[in-house]
């Protein structure tokens, strides 16, 4: 069974700083979707990015981008330029590549505060 | 751009009640799911739905649950004899076969 594991319950980061949150996984396939999820206080699930396996690019999304190491089983995300709009609980998640792919295992979450 | 949709946002019902919780996925995805989440843990997978049957499903979907698609645009959670610890946020996703889940805003189930 597929694992995700973020080790870091908790993170700050300065207003405009620079933060990265941690994640990795477990799993036996070698085409995989992972993803980081943003939960507001209001608690949607808001998708932030997609890194696909088969990709060796990093994926990135304006101040989002994310170091996936795939030997390692390692997908970070990188928030650069901390709004305070970006604290939230942060989300990665493992989906398979093919049927069923939103079948999503998620990490136990990381809490992102922005320090004015 | 297209959303998944849910309602009631949020439900309160008593130990021992039923409740459906409505969801309208995205229109041309196949795949549709539920997820719940426990204040302050985890989303945890429920099942999944794909051409009228259930896929797949997680050890909590037990028989308490169930799940329909009753005409083709709605899909279904129905929880029977809701205890406290169904408590939680209950949120549909879909997806087309390859791709991320697309959430839902949820459905704050409350029992009493």
């Amino acid at each position: 069974a597929q694992t995700v594991t973020q080790s870091q319950p908790e993170m700050s980061v300065q207003e405009a700083e620079t933060v990265t949150l941690s994640c990795t996984y477990d799993t036996s396939e070698s085409d995989y979707y992972l993803f980081w999820y943003k939960q507001p206080p209001s608690r949607q699930m808001i998708l932030v990015i997609r890194q696909e396996a088969y990709k060796q690019q990093n994926a990135t999304e304006n101040r989002f981008s994310v170091n996936f190491q795939k030997a390692a089983k390692s997908f970070s995300l990188k928030i650069s330029d901390s709004q305070l709009g970006d604290a939230a609980m942060y989300f990665c998640a493992y989906s398979p590549f093919n049927t069923n792919a939103g079948k999503s295992t998620f990490g136990d979450g990381t809490t992102l505060t922005v320090k004015p | 751009e297209p959303e998944v949709t849910q309602t009631p946002s949020h439900q309160v019902t008593q130990m021992g009640q039923e409740v459906i919780l409505r969801c309208v996925p995205i229109s041309n995805h196949l795949y549709f799911y539920w997820y719940r989440q426990i204040l302050g843990q985890k989303v945890e997978f429920l099942v999944s739905f794909y051409n009228n049957e259930i896929s797949e499903k997680s050890e909590i979907f037990d028989d308490q649950f169930s799940v329909e698609r009753p005409d083709g645009s709605n899909f279904t959670l129905k929880i029977r004899s809701t205890k406290l610890e169904d408590s939680a946020m209950y949120f549909c996703a879909s997806s087309e076969q390859t791709g991320p889940p697309h959430f839902g805003n949820g459905t704050r189930l409350t029992v009493t």
